[in-house]
């Protein structure tokens, strides 16, 4: 079984630049999430789409930040300007559900380490 | 406040050692769930565990074991006899049943010299 993809797997920018992340889930699977992972930290959710619709994006800072999945299965994260404290491992990982009671658990990609100057 | 700690930022054993990196927890809710993910250097996390609230069973999987106390809070993990390739980083999180969201501790850096 195929994991989670993502690309590009580093990127560095400059700050005020824009920047956009891939990430195709595993076959499936109906939750795709983005997490940002800041050095020295654990991850934070940023987005959480359901099939092709946002169930919570309450800690999107969304000024700047933006991400779709238009149709359900692929999503882009995209920042646009980037700032410095943007730098950090942008981690996409999917689920077969939503119903975290049901057993369910994340599967992880392995990230793009994003290095903005 | 929901959060978890894991206050051993980075610890190191020989080949052989038995380690046990510690997790603590705060939470509201009566029913949520706890999981330990290992994060190895190529950077994915990879699922190991997940408990519910109600369930406060020790469990054993090979070399790994796991012991929830509610009385304190803690979830913690126990690797024996550890090996180089458990070298990496160990997330605990909680996911309380009221916000579906995983709220992750910050890592426990194990490095395991042969």
């Amino acid at each position: 079984e195929a994991g989670v993809a993502q690309s590009p797997r580093y990127k560095i920018i400059e700050k005020r630049q824009s920047v956009a992340f891939w990430c195709n889930p595993i076959s499936g699977h109906a939750t795709l999430y983005w997490y940002q992972q800041i050095l020295g930290q654990g991850p934070k959710l940023l987005i959480q789409f359901q099939n092709n619709g946002v169930v919570d994006d309450s800690q999107l800072p969304k000024d700047r930040f933006s991400a779709e999945r238009l149709k359900g299965v692929d999503s882009t994260l995209k920042i646009q300007p980037a700032k410095l404290e943007d730098s950090a491992v942008y981690l996409c990982a999917s689920s077969l559900s939503r119903d975290r009671g049901a057993n369910e658990k994340l599967f992880f990609g392995s990230g793009t380490q994003l290095s903005v100057l | 406040a929901q959060k978890v700690t894991q206050a051993q930022t980075e610890i190191s054993v020989v080949e052989k050692e038995d380690v046990t990196l510690d997790c603590v927890y705060e939470t509201r809710d009566t029913t949520y769930y706890l999981f330990w993910y290992k994060q190895p250097p190529s950077g994915e996390l990879v699922f190991l565990i997940r408990r519910n609230s109600f369930d406060e069973q020790n469990e054993i999987s090979g070399r790994y074991s796991w012991n929830f106390q509610k009385s304190t809070s803690s979830f913690n993990f126990t690797i024996t006899a550890s090996q180089v390739v458990d070298s990496a980083v160990y997330f605990c999180a909680l996911e309380p049943r009221s916000t579906d969201k995983l709220i992750f501790g910050t890592g426990t850096r194990l490095q395991v010299f042969p």
